[in-house]
């Protein structure tokens, strides 16, 4: 059964870091494309971070660029998202998502991350 | 950047009834490889989103087959032939033609 589970949000301060990790079961890790994608409390989706199968080619939005970053290691099945200098705007669930060939097609529970005082 | 346009953003529908679903595109979704990578997903409430459709028109593993999804270029659609009550929840279109982006989200509710 595929799984991907995501750990590490929580509530952070302003200018603050979190790191989230997502550690998948089920299926060939090493094959896949990853996404971080979010969603604003009541809001919709948006993709914040992507990494190809072997971790040589990441993208993201301009709206985290410089202060996000995303990796992978094949070997234990886990993909991070580091967040650095946290904005209010960033609070959401984030979600770890696997890609085939251009389709989201699993997506794990995700975690709230909340940048609050 | 492809802008996604969903209508209606709300649809109240009776149970057994059809429900449908529109994504238009700012700009053509077919890739240069001959696909078109435009997928639907549901999201029921308190959960994360589901792929439902992808590639336009393809049932993913599991889905029933009340959804189907048709369309072309930047015209798509999303049909549920006959609603029942585990189908409340948000529907997004999402192109990965260039980049990724999603749509607004349709809310389904039943009346």
């Amino acid at each position: 059964e595929v799984q991907v589970v995501v750990s590490g949000g929580g509530l952070v301060q302003p200018g603050g870091s979190l790191r989230l990790s997502c550690a998948a079961s089920g299926f060939t890790f090493s094959n896949h494309w990853m996404y971080w994608v979010r969603q604003a409390p009541g809001k919709g989706l948006v993709w914040v971070a992507r990494i190809n199968t072997d971790g040589s080619y990441i993208s993201y939005p301009d709206s985290v660029k410089g202060r996000f970053t995303i990796s992978r290691d094949n070997a234990k099945n886990t993909l991070w998202l580091q967040m650095n200098s946290l904005r209010a705007e960033d609070t959401a669930l984030y979600y770890c998502v696997r890609d085939s060939v251009r389709v989201l097609d699993f997506w794990g529970q995700g975690t709230l991350v909340t940048v609050s005082s | 950047d492809i802008v996604l346009t969903q209508t209606p953003l709300s649809s109240p529908v009776t149970l057994g009834q059809p429900a449908s679903i529109s994504c238009r595109s700012s700009q053509s979704l077919v890739h240069s490889d001959g696909n078109t990578y435009l997928s639907w997903l549901q999201q029921r409430p308190g959960q994360p989103p589901r792929l439902l459709i992808y590639k336009i028109s393809n049932r993913f593993s599991g889905v029933p087959d009340r959804f189907s999804g048709s369309g072309a270029g930047t015209d798509f659609t999303l049909k549920i032939s006959r609603v029942e009550a585990e189908d409340v929840g948000v529907y997004y279109c999402v192109q990965a033609t260039e980049l990724w982006t999603f749509g607004q989200g349709t809310k389904l509710e039943i009346k």
